[in-house]
């Protein structure tokens, strides 16, 4: 089993749809966890933390489930703008090196 | 600005070439690491520095070299190429969660890299 799990889609939604990604790991020492966004041919760069209560950053809601091992992000009112690759990534408190799944690709088409 | 240099943004070199790629962070993070990705493939994690020491290589061919001299730059050393090496190479660096940090890896913009 991979240590981080995505669906890599594509997920292809019309503008102003709800998306929600799941992503499962394995480590149960895993402390710290984050949303990160790509861009074609670009780094990437982090979208929101996870936090233990879930948290929102305006149309952006991240929750964490530790007994299921497993974050989600949900997206709401898609825009064009938010069609990009979704990384999950996962920390844990005995190591430095963060794990990254492999991405979930967004597309929001017109 | 992200915080994380990295240097040069393109880099076009033939098989037989020495060049190196510079990354260097104002962060005052303890980790760095170096990352490959390939056309529209995931990140691969190549090398992790932790205090200027290596911790991970992950089996990567020796014609990389990092070096890292403090805890602020890193270097990739390359030599005898292959074109399927050509990818964006992604610097980052990180404060360990144990170290007071929040583990978030910030990340440069890239080098791309071309092998002719």
């Amino acid at each position: 089993r991979k240590e981080v799990e995505q669906d890599p889609g594509p997920f292809n939604v019309p503008e102003g749809a709800t998306v929600a990604f799941n992503c499962t790991y394995s480590n149960s020492a895993s402390q710290s966890f984050f949303w990160y966004r790509q861009d074609c041919r670009k780094e990437p760069k982090l979208l929101m933390s996870v936090y233990s209560s879930g948290n929102e950053d305006g149309r952006f809601t991240a929750q964490l489930n530790r007994a299921s091992q497993y974050i989600s992000l949900l997206i709401r009112d898609s825009k064009l703008s938010d069609s990009a690759t979704y990384l999950c990534v996962v920390n844990s408190w005995r190591s430095y090196i963060p794990t990254f799944g492999r991405g979930t690709s967004l597309i929001v088409h017109p | 600005e992200t915080g994380v240099t990295q240097t040069p943004r393109h880099l076009v070199m033939g098989m037989t070439n020495k060049k190196s790629l510079k990354c260097e962070q104002h962060l005052g993070h303890n980790a760095m690491y170096w990352y490959k990705q390939s056309a529209k493939k995931p990140l691969e994690l190549m090398f992790v520095y932790n205090f200027k020491e290596q911790t991970e290589n992950n089996s990567v061919p020796s014609r990389f070299s990092p070096e890292c001299p403090n805890s602020s730059h890193l270097f990739l050393h390359l030599h005898t190429l292959q074109p399927e090496d050509s990818a964006l190479y992604l610097c980052a660096s990180s404060q360990e969660v144990g170290q007071g940090g929040t583990g978030e890896l910030f990340f440069g913009e890239g080098s791309r890299l071309t092998v002719l």
